[in-house]
Formats: structure tokens, C-alpha cells, sequence
């Protein structure tokens, strides 16, 4: 079975401040990972994925995020915020022979304070 | 490029009532998928194409909810007898060469269905 938690429903950062999203996963196979954003009224867009190459993945708009199998963790992270930033983030984990099997978190929505 | 179109963007309906959604993935994407998107949680998975077959339909939640495939491309989602807890935004997705699930997903805008 497959499972992805994002572990807070909400992050408020300071403009150009870090910023952290955190995501856990279960899966009983090798999985891909994927990270999403979504800004309002928009349709989603891919901001980076892990499909068993480097562990340390970059993505756009200068976020990235490590694939930790020890921890079942890919956690999204940005050195400084930008009030553009300000949209709802989800993680995404697949794997298996199903495209049910492509099991979206329930989402982050990440405020920017100016 | 094109990238993938939903229409309407926006539909109120009547409880009772019927609704089609309408889906244009990316030119050449074989692989096309439905979500749905309730306030505040995750996306659901409806159905998977591959082609205009649907190996997976395991994500539609009654028999009033159907969708079909035409010419590898154009998709329609269909809800029948709409209820108040089909308001949702509804989301399509499409990906390039089949059900390779480490291939991203190209999302569509949506279409927003609240039912009165």
C-alpha cells in the first residue's frame, strides 16, 4: 500500500526567510516522488521530482528536496522565500503498476509575510 | 506549446441535473487522467486512459460518474443526477507515452461543478 502524509496543512514565512514543507511517504515499491504547486485558480505544476537517481533533487524556481529512505521523507525546502511563493504545495508518490496508484498528499498552503 | 485545456471553467448545476466536463490533453499525451479536487483536501483519482481504453477505473466513486475517451485525445467526464457532494473542482491531467509513473503530469486548469 501506498500512503503520502504532509505533516502541516499550513506554513507562514517572512519574506526572504527558509522555508520548509514536509512530506512522508509509505510504499511497498521503489518510489517516485514528485513535488506540485498549485497556484489559486490554477491548474498544477510540476516543481521537481525523484525517480531513484540523485537523492538531492533541484527543482524550479530555486526549490529542491532530498529523498531520505532511512527517514521515508522528501521534505520541499527553499533557501529564501519569495512573496510569489505564496501558493498550495502538494507531494505526490507513485510507484507499482496502477495509475491509482499515484496517491497526492492532501496539500500545504505556504503564506508569505512581506 | 498548447498545454492541457478544461471546459467550462466554471458550472453551477441543479441537483438532478446532468453534466459533461470536458478534457484537451497536449497534443500526442496517450496517457490522460481524471481527479477530483474537494475543498481543503488532496486530489481523488477518478479514472485512467491509456488510449481511449480505461484500465483503471477504480477511482470513480458510483455508477452515476463515467467518462470516455475518443481519438486518443478529447475526454468527457460525465456526472448524472448531480448531488450536492459532487461539488468539487475537477481537475484532468495528461502524460506523454503511457502509464510510466515516474513521467510528471501536465494539469489542466480544472473546471469548478457546484451543484445547488
Amino acid at each position: 500500500a501506498q500512503s503520502v502524509t504532509q505533516l502541516d496543512s499550513h506554513v507562514s514565512v517572512s519574506e526572504g526567510t527558509p522555508v520548509l514543507l514536509r512530506c512522508n511517504y509509505s510504499s511497498s515499491y521503489s518510489p517516485s516522488l514528485f513535488w506540485y504547486v498549485q497556484h489559486p485558480n490554477k491548474g498544477l505544476q510540476l516543481l521537481l521530482k525523484y525517480t531513484s537517481a540523485a537523492t538531492l533533487v533541484k527543482g524550479i524556481n530555486g526549490f529542491e528536496a532530498e529523498f531520505k529512505k532511512s527517514e521515508t521523507s522528501f521534505h520541499l525546502t527553499k533557501p529564501s522565500a519569495h512573496m510569489s511563493d505564496a501558493a498550495e504545495y502538494f507531494c505526490v508518490v507513485s510507484g507499482g503498476s496502477s495509475a491509482s496508484k499515484i496517491i497526492f498528499g492532501s496539500g500545504t498552503r505556504l503564506s508569505i509575510r512581506p | 506549446g498548447a498545454g492541457v485545456s478544461q471546459s467550462p471553467s466554471n458550472k453551477v448545476t441543479e441537483k438532478g441535473k446532468d453534466v459533461e466536463l470536458r478534457c484537451d490533453p497536449i497534443s500526442g499525451h496517450t496517457a490522460l487522467y481524471w481527479y477530483r479536487q474537494s475543498l481543503g483536501q488532496g486530489l481523488e483519482f477518478l479514472i485512467y486512459f491509456q488510449g481511449n481504453s480505461a484500465p483503471d477505473k477504480s477511482g470513480l466513486p458510483s455508477d452515476r460518474f463515467s467518462a470516455e475517451r475518443t481519438g486518443g485525445s478529447v475526454s468527457t467526464l460525465t456526472i448524472q443526477r448531480t448531488q450536492q457532494e459532487d461539488s468539487a473542482v475537477y481537475l484532468c491531467a495528461s502524460s506523454p507515452e503511457g502509464l510510466r509513473l515516474s513521467y510528471e503530469q501536465y494539469f489542466g486548469p480544472g473546471t469548478r461543478l457546484t451543484v445547488t
